[in-house]
């Protein structure tokens, strides 16, 4: 069974500082993806990455970068100088390769709430 | 970008009542859709998987008679909540994927509320 662990609930940081989000993951799979979303108070989930099992490649977007580390079933997300606008809550999700029907099923982690204090 | 819509974005309705929510992919076809719910200071958790012109496949716990699932073409999943309960208040979100979209696209969610 797949089980994604994201063992900080909250963390609060002042702006400027940086912050690293955890998630560990399980899975049997050989081939999966792995993907981190934002969800604002609005409401609404928003992409920010999709890395697969084959690609460990850290990955540096802007601010956001990714440690993805197949040997200790980690993928980790840092926010560089964060800002009040990074206050939200964020999700790591694990997703099997396409098998048919139900295929690219997500399965979440519980969220990390982040509050970037001015 | 893939772009998934929902509606309503925000419905409040009185007990008892039924309510529907459309979720709509704008600009791809959506060969599977998913439901999920998410309540306050929650997860997301999975509800249901259609497939384009199939049955729903619920998840365990939730229940089919309640939540009705059509997904009658390529761009359009509804769900409606029948007799509603405010237990049943939560956030619902739909997301999309399709044969050229290996990855799920969410839309907005839709807030309900039961009085």
């Amino acid at each position: 069974a797949q089980k994604v662990t994201q063992a900080q609930t909250e963390i609060s940081v002042v702006e400027k500082e940086d912050v690293t989000l955890d998630c560990v993951y399980e899975t049997r799979d050989t081939t999966y993806y792995l993907f981190w979303y934002k969800q604002p108070p609005s409401g609404e989930l928003v992409f920010l990455i999709r890395r697969n099992s084959f690609d460990e490649q850290n990955e540096i977007s802007g601010r956001y970068s990714w440690n993805f580390q197949k040997s200790t079933s980690s993928f980790n997300f840092t926010i560089t100088a964060s800002q009040v606008v990074d206050s939200a809550v964020y999700f790591c999700a694990l997703s099997e390769t396409y098998s048919g029907a139900g295929s690219y099923q997500l399965t979440f982690g519980k969220g990390t709430k982040l509050s970037v204090i001015p | 970008g893939a772009v998934v819509s929902q509606h309503p974005s925000r419905v409040i309705c009185k007990s008892g009542t039924s309510v529907k929510i459309e979720c709509r992919s704008l600009d791809f076809q959506a060969t599977t859709m998913f439901w999920y719910r998410q309540f306050p200071k929650q997860s997301l958790m999975l509800m249901a998987t259609s497939n384009e012109g199939s049955k729903a496949t619920y998840e365990q716990g939730v229940e089919k008679d309640k939540f009705l699932i059509n997904h009658a073409s390529l761009t359009l999943s509804t769900l409606t909540v029948t007799s509603a309960h405010p237990e049943d208040s939560s956030f619902y979100i739909c997301s999309a994927t399709g044969n050229l979209r290996p990855q799920q696209y969410f839309g907005p969610g839709t807030r309900l509320t039961v009085t």
